[in-house]
């Protein structure tokens, strides 16, 4: 069955520290590939997407994510966090299942930034 | 400005009492979506539509209807019959069914 895994519930890091925000996947192929953000009480804003081609991708507010097939794998990162970046993280699988397209999202990874 | 609109933000309803929550996009968007989202959980899909007049269940549709009589509105109903609807409901759409999905601001439901 089509899965998405986000290992980690929270994740603190100081401000200014690198940061990445771990999402697996399970897939029968080459799936699309997503991560939102979601501040508290809002809908969710895409980030970055992996459709096909260069598997490091380049999103809005300086985040990219390597989609790695190998490890079915789609990693989130960015090299130095600002306490804006405090919000919820969502990775999601696009693909076929069921004969529809559908997105399959991952429960989520709260980030707290310390100052 | 182009986007989805969810109205009311926050609606309160007591037991037993259909509800229907607004979604109205301008994005001229083919396919729109409906999704629940509980606390420590992603979003789980409860329906969608990839086109006027024609819409299928998602994961967890049991309580819950909508319909699709305009291209730009996708009204989703409570019923009754949904056992715990107290959650977080965004709607979504995408130019395509396989385009990535732009989300509305949400409609948080509390059943008293």
């Amino acid at each position: 069955a089509q899965s998405v895994t986000q290992p980690d519930i929270h994740i603190t890091v100081s401000e200014g520290a690198s940061l990445e925000l771990r999402c697996n996947y399970s897939y029968g192929a080459t799936p699309y590939l997503f991560w939102y953000v979601q501040s508290p009480g809002q809908g969710l804003q895409l980030l970055l997407k992996y459709f096909s081609g260069d598997t490091l991708v380049q999103g809005i507010k300086g985040f990219e994510a390597e989609f790695k097939r190998s490890q079915s794998s789609f990693n989130l990162r960015k090299p130095s966090v600002h306490w804006s970046d405090a919000a919820e993280y969502f990775c999601a699988v696009g693909g076929l299942m069921d004969s529809s397209y559908k997105l399959i999202f991952g429960s989520g990874t709260r980030l707290l930034v310390r100052p | 400005d182009g986007g989805i609109t969810q109205s009311p933000k926050y609606l309160f309803r007591k037991e037993g009492q259909n509800v229907t929550l607004s979604c109205e996009q301008n994005l001229n968007h083919d396919a729109m979506y409906w999704y629940r989202q509980d606390p420590g959980q992603g979003l789980r899909l409860i329906y969608y539509s990839q086109i006027v007049n024609d819409f299928q269940k998602g994961d967890i549709a049991e309580g819950y209807s909508v319909s699709r009589e305009k291209k730009e509105s996708f009204p989703l109903t409570v019923t009754s019959a949904q056992k715990n609807p107290t959650a977080f409901y965004l709607c979504a759409s995408s130019i395509s069914a396989t385009g990535f999905q732009f989300f509305g601001p949400g409609t948080r439901l509390t059943v008293l």
